[in-house]
């Protein structure tokens, strides 16, 4: 299975830009990179998800380096509420990836936001 | 409102007792997953399912088994379950590419005594 790997933790002040890096090696040519939050007792929530170039939405953006083998998120103004883990997961777009259907999380980076 | 729906919220069983968990998803996507997150070890994949009728081993399948007889709902069983599968539950649905998103449910926790 294709394996990211986080930081497990990571420390912001409010206000402040944050970049959570995710390395993903053995990513497959066509394997969309996903991000997910988790904000303490409730369900993982979707963030942004990209494949080459970089991407931007109203939460956050998404820069994927040139080998496509690392991203980063980046949340521009870190808020109290963007404290929660952040798990960055490999998505082969059909049946043919095998990412498609069996996916692994691993234990995300839990992002620390002081006031 | 689009939406993946488990139930119970909580569940409070005994060793042995067969028990479901259910989920519903209205936004009409092929694929459904669960997931077991116990502290240190993040999200664990149990089950996952492509489609009507096609169900697959994640990482963590022994002890349950799961349905997939309708496209909206896929159930969590657990035939007898133990203390060890005392956990956080999480069920999830995307449309069947994997360029979409996955959409979660808000988890079901589950304690067997």
């Amino acid at each position: 299975d294709a394996k990211t790997t986080q930081p497990n933790s990571m420390e912001s002040n409010e206000e402040e830009p944050v970049h959570l890096p995710c390395n993903h090696s053995t990513i497959s040519g066509t394997d969309y990179i996903h991000w997910y939050r988790q904000l303490p007792s409730q369900g993982p929530e979707y963030v942004i998800h990209g494949l080459t170039s970089n991407v931007n939405n109203r939460m956050a953006s998404l820069a994927i380096a040139e080998d496509r083998k690392s991203s980063t998120l980046i949340l521009h103004r870190a808020t109290l509420r963007d404290a929660a883990v952040y798990y960055c997961i490999l998505r082969a777009p059909n049946a043919g990836g095998t990412s498609y259907g069996k996916l692994t999380f691993g234990q995300g980076t839990i992002l620390t936001v002081h006031p | 409102e689009a939406q993946v729906t488990q139930n119970p919220r909580y569940l409070i069983t005994v060793t042995g007792k067969k028990l479901t968990v259910t989920c519903s998803q209205n936004m009409n996507h092929e694929y459904m997953s669960w997931y077991r997150q116990d502290p240190g070890l993040g999200l664990r994949q149990i089950y996952y399912s492509m489609n009507v009728e096609v169900t697959d081993k994640g990482d963590v399948p022994e002890g349950y088994k799961v349905s997939r007889k309708e496209k909206r709902n896929f159930p969590l069983i657990l035939e007898s379950p133990s203390p060890n599968q005392t956990s956080l539950y999480f069920c999830a649905s995307s449309l069947e590419t994997g360029r979409g998103p996955l959409h979660f449910g808000n988890g079901t926790r589950l304690t067997v005594t």
